[in-house]
């Protein structure tokens, strides 16, 4: 299985202040279709996830522009470019482009 | 608005069996692949299973494998979990989850609430 790596595991964040999360992954995630399947989902406190972001940096509906993703082959970033009190929770990175999916370990946000 | 229900978690013994169910609504629910998301106390994501939109195919990860069985039945909009010969780490949160247009390659555009299953004596 492809191994989704993420980092920081914990992020303080000052409010108003950039965020950025790393993800890399063990194989590329370049599919035969040429695409790069790479998707970003955030996780609130007792809550389900939403999906954020889907190959690599197309934001999903609603969701505020202050979120940006980037990268390419196997190493990939989240962006938050100013942190919201909302912002808080958990970001897990995912691979869809080998069977079976697999998620990173995921990164803890949290305001300073 | 697109919804997913999951009901039947619980308490369970080790070896016990469980079956959980998942509502869909608010969308075309029979041309959809159909996930189950397991997040374990204080844990991330794992991926479970997945049903293809007709029911014709099942993929399951390998530590679940011969032991759970995804099912669907369109007629009522609903996805099943059966889970036999369960394990203390099987104790979890378990979220039903719809593909998106693209398929598992995007990911989950939607989730349910989840249902908690504790395997425990």
């Amino acid at each position: 299985d492809v191994v989704m790596t993420q980092s920081p595991l914990s992020l303080p964040v000052t409010l108003g202040q950039p965020a950025s999360i790393s993800c890399r992954s063990s194989q590329s995630l370049v599919y035969s279709d040429g695409n790069t399947y790479l998707t970003w989902f955030h996780q609130r406190p007792g809550q389900s996830p939403r999906r954020l972001i889907f190959k690599v940096s197309n934001r999903d509906s609603g969701v505020p522009d202050r979120f940006g993703g980037s990268g390419s082959d196997t190493d990939f970033t989240l962006k938050i470019s100013r942190v919201e009190a909302d912002d808080v929770g958990i970001y897990y990175c995912m691979q869809g482009t080998h069977w079976p999916p697999t998620f990173g370990q995921g990164t803890k946000v949290e305001i300073k | 608005q697109v919804q997913l229900v999951e009901s039947g978690g619980g308490v369970v013994q080790p070896g016990g069996s469980l079956r959980l169910s998942c509502a869909a609504s608010g969308f075309s629910f029979s041309t959809y692949g159909m996930h189950w998301v397991r997040q374990a106390p204080g844990k991330g994501l794992e991926w479970v299973t997945f049903i293809r939109y007709d029911g014709s195919k099942q993929y399951s990860a390998d530590s679940v494998k011969g032991r759970f069985t995804i099912s669907r039945d369109n007629s009522k909009n609903t996805v099943y979990l059966q889970m036999h010969s369960l394990r203390p780490e099987d104790t979890a949160v378990y979220f039903c989850a719809k593909e998106s247009i693209f398929g598992v390659l995007t990911g989950f555009d939607y989730w349910g609430q989840g249902t908690l299953v504790i395997v425990s004596s």
